[in-house]
């Protein structure tokens, strides 16, 4: 079984500062873990994925996120945000073991992030 | 690489109508597709696994006499929603992915309104 947490419902920053979006996971098999942007009206986007290679993963648009086994977390992060970051944002984990788990994704409940000029 | 379309983006219809939606992967094969449904302000849900070649599975609580699901080549899936009612509204996005580790990609969804 697994399942995904994002800990913050709506996140609102100023421009120009930090953005930190918290996801923790709990899964049976070791996961591959992603991070998805979705602007309004608009399929997914993915921003970076973690696959068991190096924990600090770097993403698109100036995201990262680092795993972290012993937390069981997959935080976002990235050091700057600009206004057109506004938008929402899922963490997903896939495990990977086959069988009838493939594909079976489980999404967070997304984190709405907000960018005040 | 690794761009999914889906169309239309937009449908309205008639209660009682049928509308079919497609999923194409444009630049690589996909032997499995999936298909959401997000409910406003709500994460996606998963309603079907679609095999190319072979028949649909479908997750529990999703009727599949309803939400007919059509795997006829490698680069394209449908959603059929039969006899649609107004609760049918929703965002309705597909994706495929081109390796069992790798991520989804997915369709820019599809905004399904039944008046």
């Amino acid at each position: 079984a697994q399942s995904v947490t994002q800990l913050d419902s709506h996140v609102s920053v100023s421009e120009g500062t930090p953005v930190l979006l918290r996801c923790n996971y709990s899964s049976s098999y070791s996961p591959s873990l992603f991070w998805y942007v979705q602007h309004p009206n608009k399929g997914l986007q993915l921003l970076l994925k973690y696959t068991s290679a190096a924990t600090l993963v770097k993403g698109i648009n100036g995201f990262e996120a680092e795993f972290k086994k012993s937390e069981t977390s997959f935080h976002l992060t990235k050091p700057s945000a600009h206004m057109s970051d506004a938008a929402e944002y899922f963490c997903v984990v896939s495990p990977n073991a086959g069988g009838t788990s493939y594909g079976k994704l489980t999404f967070g409940q997304g984190t709405i992030l907000t960018v005040h000029p | 690489g690794a761009v999914v379309s889906q169309h239309p983006s937009r449908v309205i219809c008639k209660s009682g109508t049928s509308v079919k939606i497609e999923c194409r992967s444009l630049d690589f094969q996909a032997t499995t597709m999936f298909w959401y449904r997000q409910f406003p302000k709500q994460s996606l849900m998963l309603m079907a696994t679609s095999n190319e070649g072979s028949k649909a599975t479908y997750e529990q609580g999703v009727e599949k006499d309803k939400f007919l699901i059509n795997h006829a080549s490698l680069t394209l899936s449908t959603l059929t929603v039969t006899s649609a009612h107004p609760e049918d509204s929703s965002f309705y996005i597909c994706s495929a992915r081109l390796g069992q580790r790798e991520p989804l990609h997915f369709g820019n969804g599809t905004r399904l309104t039944v008046t």
